[in-house]
């Protein structure tokens, strides 16, 4: 199985501030099938970045994604108060498994 | 519009059993693989199972095999996942998600629905 760990647990940021998020994979990730998820309080996650670097529909280009192998990296270029919200990381279909990081939180500075 | 709507949660005994239903709209449900997925209160996402779109092929956590079965009727238009054996650490939001039409494990769960909550206490 592989273990997806998040980096940092906690990024405080004040709106306008490039984030950068990492993810690190315990084994390579086939085919960069690494997924980023937001979460707000009380929502549904919502599918920001799949393929390691595609953004999905509707996704603003201030968010981008990077990295193969081991190593990727979800960007928000320059945080809007929107932003702030917790962000998964997520390798999908390795043997038909699914898993998750532990989450990111993104919080105001 | 696009939508999924999770049913079925609840309060349910320690060893006890309860049936999740997703009714799916707004899209050719019968393409698309599916998922569930589950939040315990104030931790992470965790996912659960998922299936083909034709109910051939599944696959689950480990915390969850030989417990829990994923279903799905493309008639109605409805994911099921039936829980057995459940356990406190199963308490959770569960959410069902929608995969990808591309045949294969090849794109993530990419539309959620609101989830239903099921809390396993005596």
């Amino acid at each position: 199985e592989i273990v997806l760990t998040q980096s940092p647990g906690t990024l405080s940021l004040s709106p306008g501030e490039r984030a950068t998020l990492s993810c690190r994979a315990s084994q390579s990730v086939s085919s960069s099938y690494l997924a980023w998820y937001q979460q707000k309080p009380g929502q549904a996650p919502r599918l920001l970045i799949y393929g390691a670097s595609s953004r999905a529909t509707g996704i603003p280009d201030r968010f981008s994604g990077s990295g193969s192998g081991t190593d990727f990296t979800l960007t928000i270029s320059r945080l809007e108060p929107e932003d702030f919200a917790v962000y998964y990381c997520q390798q999908y279909g390795s043997q038909g498994m699914y898993t998750f990081g532990q989450g990111t939180k993104l919080e105001i500075k | 519009e696009v939508q999924l709507v999770e049913s079925g949660g609840g309060l349910v005994q320690p060893g006890g059993s309860l049936r999740l239903s997703c009714a799916a709209s707004g899209f050719t449900f019968s393409s698309y693989w599916m998922h569930w997925v589950r939040q315990a209160p104030g931790k992470g996402l965790v996912w659960v199972s998922r299936i083909n779109s034709d109910g051939s092929s599944t696959s689950y956590a480990d915390s969850v095999k030989g417990r829990f079965t994923i279903s799905r009727d493309n008639a109605k238009n409805t994911l099921y996942l039936q829980m057995n054996s459940l356990r406190a650490e199963d308490t959770a939001v569960y959410y069902c998600a929608r995969g990808g039409d591309c045949g294969g494990d090849c794109y993530p769960p990419g539309v959620w629905g609101q989830g239903t909550t099921v809390t396993v206490s005596s």
